[in-house]
């Protein structure tokens, strides 16, 4: 199919480690949003992006978290020196326009675990 | 503070009874949207409602957006094993209508 797709389905580290998540979205889908889901809460905004360029990043914990979308298309949520606290599911969606009103198609979600 | 609150956290039924779960806020929404998730898997879009008043049906499930615009009721009729899930409502603040804010969710457990 041509939906949203996240890599790795999962990933275990270790504390201090550097991890990587990367996300495809739907082709021609200019807005791409990261949300972290922990167990039991709805999902929690992180970023996002209209184009190449993040619209918002106000919801990025710490400046251990970054994301880029160099083309504007696949977009890489990079964590540095992981806690166990960041263990949780990254979701990555993505929407024709960036407007609240379109549909966001998410995918289904980056299991992180840090020991 | 959670912005978006929602009740119950947790509802088991029998299949066959009705039901309606609530999305509450103290703040102005442009829009509303319910989503549904299954595990393992992303929330996958339901409904999304604009205006003031509204009401949208899809088969069994009927929504609300509140006067106010500041809450929502999503209400099942008749509900199916099928309906079992975690329901989430998520907003778009009235000022920023481009980040969608999402509630706790509302585990459902319908029982055959």
């Amino acid at each position: 199919g041509a939906g949203v797709s996240q890599t790795p389905s999962n990933k275990v580290t270790e504390k201090g480690k550097y991890v990587e998540l990367r996300c495809d979205p739907i082709s021609g889908h200019t807005a791409l949003y990261w949300y972290r889901q922990s167990l039991g809460q709805g999902p929690e905004f992180l970023i996002y992006f209209q184009g190449t360029g993040a619209a918002d990043d106000s919801g990025l914990p710490n400046d251990r978290f970054f994301a880029v979308r160099p083309e504007g298309s696949v977009s890489t949520l990079k964590i540095q020196r992981t806690e166990r606290g960041d263990s949780a599911v990254y979701l990555c969606a993505s929407s024709p326009w960036g407007n609240s009103y379109n549909e966001q198609f998410f995918g289904p979600g980056t299991r992180l675990t840090v020991l | 503070t959670q912005l978006l609150e929602q009740s119950p956290q947790f509802l088991s039924i029998q299949e066959g009874e009705n039901l309606t779960v609530y999305c509450n806020s103290s703040s102005v929404f442009s829009s509303l949207q319910w989503y549904r998730q299954e595990p393992g898997e992303g929330p996958v879009l339901l409904v999304t409602v604009v205006t003031g008043g509204e009401v949208k049906k899809l088969k069994r499930l009927t929504f609300q957006f509140g006067d106010a615009r500041k809450d929502s009721s999503l209400h099942i009729t008749a509900a199916q094993p099928g309906d079992t899930g975690l329901y989430l409502c998520a907003g778009a603040l009235a000022n920023r209508d481009d980040k969608i804010i999402f509630g706790k969710g509302t585990r459902l457990h319908i029982l055959p």
